[in-house]
């Protein structure tokens, strides 16, 4: 069955750094686009990085941009996002989620909290 | 990159219909057939119910359905029960981007 594992989550002081992974099995991991979302603590959902298949496309949203860089290795099955300038608001549950398209994400990991703060 | 607009909650009662509304712009949901609608449960990960407006991936129930019209998606719930009760999130793609929606609690009373 596909399963998706975070991993790299934690405590980290603003302009600080961070690098979260996510192990993925029980599918071809080169065959899927890749994204990571995120969830600030009782907030709602917001996009944060998508990945194309063969790394040729990567996208960010505007509050990352910059700051975070996307990255898979297919030949591990796993997706990474290095997070650099780590703000306070960068706070959140981030999910690693295999994509149908990139609007649609079909399946989810559990999520990795990270939480930025002095 | 602002978000769409969700109503905050939503209700209705066992077997009833529902329908959430899901407002964005004509560079995202106006612009595209391309929204789709997550559920998610306290403490878990989303689940993708709907996308490309009204796809349903397997194992979805046919009681939930996806439209469009103009700039605003919707999402109807039918035959309403009490395990649907949670929040559901509408996206849309935006040109190299996604947004979200803000969320809408639905409550089965």
């Amino acid at each position: 069955q596909v399963q998706l594992v975070e991993s790299g989550g934690g405590l980290v002081k603003p302009g600080g750094s961070l690098r979260l992974s996510c192990a993925a099995s029980g599918f071809t991991f080169s065959d899927y686009y890749m994204s990571w979302i995120r969830q600030a603590p009782g907030k709602g959902l917001e996009w944060v990085s998508y990945i194309s298949s063969n790394v040729n496309t990567v996208y960010y949203a505007d509050s990352v941009k910059g700051r975070f860089t996307i990255s898979r290795d297919n030949a591990k099955n796993s997706l990474y996002l290095q997070m650099n300038s780590l703000r306070v608001e960068d706070t959140a549950v981030y999910y690693c989620a295999r994509d149908l398209k990139l609007w649609a994400s079909d399946f989810w990991g559990q999520g990795t909290l990270v939480t930025v703060s002095s | 990159q602002s978000a769409l607009t969700q109503p905050r909650s939503v209700s209705g009662s066992p077997g009833q219909s529902v329908t959430i509304s899901c407002t964005g712009t004509s560079s995202d949901v106006g612009g595209y057939n391309y929204v789709s609608w997550y559920q998610q449960h306290p403490g878990k990960a989303p689940k993708l119910m709907i996308y490309d407006v009204s796809q349903r991936p397997s194992g979805v129930p046919d009681r939930f359905s996806g439209s469009k019209s103009g700039n605003t998606a919707s999402l109807t719930i039918s035959g309403l029960q009490s395990e649907d009760e949670t929040d559901y999130y509408c996206c849309s793609y935006a040109g190299s981007s996604v947004v979200f929606g803000g969320g809408t609690k639905l409550t089965v009373l």
